[in-house]
């Protein structure tokens, strides 16, 4: 197991395009988790998946933003309609628990022109 | 809400000296608190954790200890190397949530030989 893997590694889209992103987690977590990370700010959390099941979604994750875990193994996470503003690094993190800590992918560096 | 506080950077050592990164945090509850390091063109990598008051986290020659009374979980090392270069961040994951992250704003560490 070589940790979280997230792909594309970047990205570059047209405003008003849909993007799609994929975040396979390390094999025997069962919990997931999308962030947003800006320049000079930490990453803010998005979502939350147990499983199969989405759990948790932040305010942060307006209407145009869908994630998903089918089967409960890889994630995506899919913004239609892109704005300038939804310009960041994407980054996925799955753990074992509630309490040890996540660990994270390299994340998806998103740029909408 | 549930905050953490870093303090600004960037901070510049020269090889050898000692660190100090302050992290202080607003929680209702008693938090887990986490510090991550991000080197350069790398993804976060969970540093050392510490999950009840008075506990104290180490790894690589960096510690943190778990201070209640005055809401901190410092970060210290005695002999920092050129390596040691990264962004350093504070986290906590509030018991009540499901395991998800807040993150300080990140402190960036140079170490000039």
């Amino acid at each position: 197991d070589t940790g979280v893997s997230q792909n594309p590694r970047h990205k570059i889209t047209k405003r008003g395009q849909n993007v799609t992103f994929r975040c396979d987690p390390i094999s025997e977590h069962n919990r997931l988790y999308w962030y947003r990370q800006t320049l000079g700010q930490g990453p803010e959390f998005l979502t939350y998946f147990q499983n199969e099941a989405q759990l948790e979604k932040s305010r942060l994750l307006s209407d145009r933003f869908s994630a998903e875990r089918p089967k409960g193994s890889f994630s995506t996470l899919e913004i239609q309609r892109t704005e300038q503003g939804d310009s960041a690094m994407y980054l996925c993190a799955s753990s074992s628990g509630q309490r040890v800590g996540a660990f994270f992918g390299q994340g998806t560096r998103l740029t909408v022109v | 809400g549930d905050s953490v506080t870093q303090m600004e950077g960037p901070v510049t050592l020269s090889e050898e000296a000692f660190l100090t990164i302050n992290c202080t945090y607003t929680a209702t509850g008693y938090p887990s608190l986490f510090w991550y390091v991000q080197y350069p063109g790398e993804g976060l990598q969970l540093l050392l954790k510490a999950t009840k008051a008075d506990d104290k986290g180490s790894n690589k020659g960096f510690e943190a200890t778990y201070r209640k009374e005055t809401t901190s979980f410092h970060l210290e090392k005695g002999s920092v190397q050129v390596s040691d270069s990264a962004v350093y961040f504070c986290a906590l994951s509030d018991r009540g949530s499901q395991g998800n992250l807040i993150f300080g704003k990140g402190t960036k560490l140079s170490v000039k030989p």
